[in-house]
């Protein structure tokens, strides 16, 4: 069975950092794209940043360029995101997906506020 | 970066009704566009994967229609449990982008 699990989301100071991880089981993920995709409270999907299956390609939305890095351990089954620099636009609920989004996992919190 | 317009915002619709949700994309984007349904408090789930194929376990009353700019996801007989809220999303090129959203409610 697929399983995409997140962790690592917790309340941040603006200008803070925070690591969120996914770990992932049931399949091989050395196999697959995989990206991050967030919710802001009552809004719709955005999708943040994408990595290809050896690590060769990274891609940021331009809202978080410079701020977040996509990275992959396949080795460890994980995937990971960093994020800098932390805004309050930045609160939302981050979802780790599967190529083009047939398996999601069910989110890790961010919530930036001083 | 290509731009999905996604229409209606909501709409209101009966148990029964034949409904029609459509993305716009900026640019050609082959059939590279999934159509993902969200419940209240879920992880958003995929409907629909290049533009037509009907994802496993999904009922048939959904489809996907379009290639190149123009995109359609069509409920055939609205169910109870289809009043969520619909996204599309492309994946032609990066940055990947989602419509906007159509949350479907009921009449």
């Amino acid at each position: 069975e697929v399983q995409l699990l997140e962790s690592g989301g917790a309340l941040v100071q603006p200008g803070g950092s925070l690591r969120l991880s996914c770990a992932a089981s049931g399949f091989t993920l050395s196999s697959y794209i995989m990206n991050w995709v967030r919710q802001a409270p009552g809004k719709g999907l955005e999708w943040v940043s994408g990595i290809s299956a050896d690590s060769g390609g990274t891609y940021h939305a331009d809202s978080v360029k410079g701020r977040f890095t996509i990275s992959r351990d396949n080795s460890k089954n994980m995937l990971f995101l960093q994020i800098s620099d932390l805004r309050d636009e930045d609160t939302a609920l981050y979802y780790c997906a599967r190529g083009r989004g047939g398996y999601w996992g069910q989110g890790t919190l961010v919530t930036v506020s001083s | 970066d290509i731009q999905m317009t996604q229409s209606p915002s909501s709409l209101s619709a009966s148990v029964g009704d034949r409904v029609t949700i459509t993305c716009r994309a900026s640019q050609g984007i082959r059939n590279d566009l999934g159509w993902f349904q969200q419940k209240p408090g879920k992880a958003p789930k995929r409907l629909i994967y290049f533009a037509s194929s009907l994802q496993s376990g999904v009922p048939s009353r959904f489809s996907g229609s379009g290639s190149g700019t123009e995109f359609t996801l069509t409920i055939s007989s609205l169910q109870p449990e289809d009043f969520a809220t619909y996204y599309c999303l492309q994946h032609n090129s990066f940055p990947w982008t989602f419509g906007q959203g159509t949350k479907v409610e009921i009449k």
